[in-house]
C-alpha cells in the first residue's frame, strides 16, 4: 500500500486557519486521498476525500498538489473542538467496487490553543 | 449518513474467557470492518465483513481467535476468544455504502481490560 507522511503533532490558535499536511509521493493513479479525524474518546469521523481537484465541504477543505505527491487539510477557523488526531488516508478504488478497510498511520495530534 | 451503535460499551474480562462485540447499523450496508486499536495506537483493521459470505482476515488475525458474524445488512458481531492481557484495547466497526469512494462511518468502540 503507498504510504503517507504526516508530522506528529501541530499546534494552531482558536479561531485561525490550520493547514495540515500529508506527504504521499508514492500515491498510484487510482488511489484517493482521505482524511478522517478521531476525538478523544470517539471513533474516527470521515473530514472530506479527493482524487485530483481540490474539494470543499463544511468542515474543511482538501488542497491536492499537481503532481499529487502531497495534499494539505484546511480547517478555515479552528475550534477547541477541532483538537483531534487527523488522518491522512489512501485508498485505491476498484473498479469492480470492492474496497478494502482503511490503513491508518500514526496521525497528526492537533493541539489548539484558546 | 449512518448511526452505529456498539455493545457493550466497555468490559473488563478474565484472561481465558471471550467476549462477543455487538455493532447494530440504523440502515443496510453492504460493507462492515472491525478494527482494533491498542492503547496510545493508531487504528489496525482486523477484518472484513460482507453479509452472505465469509470474513476476510487481515495478516495477523485469525479467525479462530477473531470469529466475525454477520448474519444481516444491519448487524455484525466480533467476538475475541481465549482472552490475554495483550487483548486489552478499543474494538470498533466500521460501514460503508459507497464502496470504497465514500466514507465510513465508525461506532464509539467497545474498550474490552482483560485481567
Amino acid at each position: 500500500d503507498a504510504k503517507t507522511t504526516q508530522p506528529n503533532s501541530m499546534e494552531s490558535n482558536e479561531e485561525e486557519p490550520v493547514h495540515l499536511p500529508c506527504n504521499h509521493s508514492t500515491i498510484s493513479g487510482t488511489d484517493y486521498i482521505h482524511w478522517y479525524r478521531q476525538l478523544p474518546s470517539q471513533g474516527p469521523e470521515y473530514v472530506i476525500h479527493g482524487l485530483t481537484s481540490n474539494v470543499n465541504n463544511r468542515m474543511a477543505s482538501l488542497a491536492i498538489a499537481e503532481d499529487r505527491k502531497s495534499s494539505t487539510l484546511i480547517l478555515h477557523r479552528a475550534t477547541l473542538r477541532d483538537a483531534a488526531v487527523y488522518y491522512c488516508i489512501l485508498r485505491m478504488r476498484y473498479s469492480g467496487g470492492g474496497a478494502d478497510g482503511l490503513t491508518f498511520g500514526k496521525g497528526t495530534h492537533l493541539i489548539i490553543q484558546p | 449518513s449512518a448511526v452505529i451503535s456498539q455493545k457493550p460499551s466497555r468490559d473488563i474480562c478474565q484472561r481465558g474467557t471471550s467476549l462477543t462485540i455487538q455493532c447494530q447499523v440504523d440502515s443496510q450496508v453492504t460493507m462492515m470492518f472491525w478494527y482494533r486499536q491498542q492503547p496510545g495506537q493508531s487504528l489496525t483493521l482486523i477484518a472484513t465483513a460482507n453479509q452472505g459470505s465469509e470474513a476476510t482476515y487481515e495478516s495477523g488475525f485469525v479467525i479462530d481467535k477473531f470469529p466475525i458474524s454477520r448474519p444481516n445488512l444491519t448487524f455484525s458481531t466480533l467476538t475475541v476468544s481465549n482472552l490475554s492481557p495483550e487483548d486489552s484495547s478499543i474494538y470498533l466497526c466500521s460501514v460503508e455504502q459507497d464502496r470504497g469512494v465514500g466514507e465510513q462511518y465508525f461506532g464509539p468502540g467497545t474498550r474490552l481490560t482483560v485481567t
